[in-house]
């Protein structure tokens, strides 16, 4: 199973928004609506920012969103602020009881 | 408090084991589907395993057949049995509360394997 596409690196300043991508296949992304985000800060575990696409659990600002099209998920961030800077995950579920991560995306704040 | 705390991670060398735990409190593993995943030096997250609540289990291809994950219920305990072990296992390994299909949405704060002669 190979991991799941994202760029690099994104970077935005305070206030204005970004969105992160993260492309798979028919297989995985485009073949079931759990796609989830993670947030993971230097030395700190992850943390679930969006789930089964566009859900967001309790706590996490509403300043963070989540879609799907296709083969592709995003993450939206808006209003950024300093401590949105870290580094980002999507994950999907791809069947046969098998996850896959993508290769992270790190985030500047500039 | 919903808490997971991991411990057992060490250096061990090519081809030796280790056993990691992961000691849930403010819930039980057994009522729920709980996961391994790894985070190796300057690479992305990888799933390494799950074990369902019926006991169901099922493993990432690139440990399949080396690593097996277990749980006590009576010490409301996950385990990590990692065996023949590369270099490329090297990481730090969190476990996690699997929302069915949907998201890893409580963590541990993990713990470092390395294997290294």
């Amino acid at each position: 199973q190979s991991a799941l596409t994202q760029p690099r690196s994104v970077s935005g300043s305070p206030g204005q928004s970004v969105t992160i991508s993260c492309t798979g296949t028919s297989s995985d992304v485009g073949g079931y609506n759990y796609v989830s985000w993670y947030q993971q800060h230097p030395g700190k575990a992850p943390k679930l920012m969006i789930y089964d696409v566009s859900k967001r659990p309790s706590g996490v600002p509403d300043r963070f969103s989540g879609s799907k099209s296709v083969n592709t998920a995003s993450l939206t961030i808006s209003g950024l602020q300093a401590e949105d800077e870290a580094d980002y995950y999507c994950c999907s579920y791809a069947g046969s009881f098998n996850w896959v991560f993508g290769g992270g995306t790190k985030l500047t704040v500039l | 408090e919903v808490q997971l705390v991991e411990s057992g991670g060490g250096l061990v060398q090519p081809g030796g084991s280790l056993r990691l735990s992961c000691a849930a409190s403010g819930f039980t593993v057994s009522g729920n589907y709980m996961s391994w995943v790894r985070l190796a030096p300057g690479k992305g997250l990888e799933w390494v395993s799950i074990i369902y609540t019926g006991g169901g289990t099922f493993y990432a291809d690139s440990v399949k057949g080396r690593f097996t994950i277990s749980r006590d219920n009576s010490k409301n305990t996950l385990y990590l049995q990692m065996n023949s072990l590369r270099a490329e296992d090297t990481a730090v390994y969190y476990c996690a509360r699997e929302m069915g299909f949907s998201g890893l949405d409580v963590w541990g704060q993990g713990t470092t394997v390395t294997v290294s002669s």
